[in-house]
């Protein structure tokens, strides 16, 4: 599911499968991204990072990628579980400290 | 240890009054934030603060207002709420340009 601003996608998908979540960003000119899961009653969490230098890190089941062409940028959750169940936001750093947001993708992960 | 922790949990208020929400970070980051996130789950940044400059959302209310009394502490000060101000309000903090920190959020309800 696309990440937009004005309301939260859902991405459903069985346990077991891949779940590919996209997010695309706004400015050219960032050059730090991140993925965060927020589980409810629960601040972001980190889960995984991408410099600009890089088009693919990969992680403990997750990946992700990044396109500057279109700017856009993914994560890939290999083996889907419950606990993936969540609400999952890529953020961009482009310039000093502030980090900026996407809308969210909540992910439900069905039995 | 909690590394980011914030009090209170939840906040229920009246329209017009002051409150407060305290964030402590036990991590040894320079730089600090209070984010916003609404109904929608949309996270919007306030504030950055580090012991040399305070960065202000522009579309921030001057009723809100950030207090530092040391390193390890950025409280949140709301004069006059209003019903709008109703949201979730998470404190984080990074070191440099680095990944964000969240604590686990306050939910603040203005009645």
């Amino acid at each position: 599911g696309e990440s937009v601003g004005l309301h939260l996608p859902t991405l459903s998908v069985q346990e077991g499968d891949n779940s590919i979540i996209n997010c695309a960003y706004s400015n050219s000119a960032s050059d730090y991204f991140i993925w965060y899961k927020q589980e409810s009653g629960k601040g972001p969490q980190f889960i995984i990072d991408i410099r600009s230098n890089m088009d693919k890190r990969q992680g403990q089941r997750v990946t992700v990628l990044l396109n500057k062409t279109v700017k856009h940028l993914s994560l890939q959750i290999a083996a889907t579980q419950p606990g993936d169940s969540a609400v999952y936001f890529c953020a961009e750093n482009n310039a000093g400290n502030m980090l900026t947001f996407g809308g969210g993708t909540r992910l439900m992960v069905k039995p | 240890d909690t590394a980011v922790s914030q009090t209170p949990k939840y906040l229920v208020t009246q329209m017009g009054n002051d409150k407060s929400i305290k964030c402590e970070q036990n991590l040894g980051h320079d730089t600090m934030y209070w984010y916003k996130q609404d109904s929608k789950k949309f996270l919007k940044i306030m504030f950055s603060y580090n012991n040399k400059e305070l960065i202000i959302n522009e579309t921030v209310p001057n009723r809100f207002s950030p207090k530092s009394p040391d390193k390890a502490h950025l409280n949140l000060h709301i004069n006059s709420l209003e019903l709008g101000d109703s949201a979730v309000y998470f404190c984080a903090s990074s070191h440099d340009r680095g990944s964000l920190n969240f604590g686990n959020g306050t939910r603040l309800t203005v009645t």
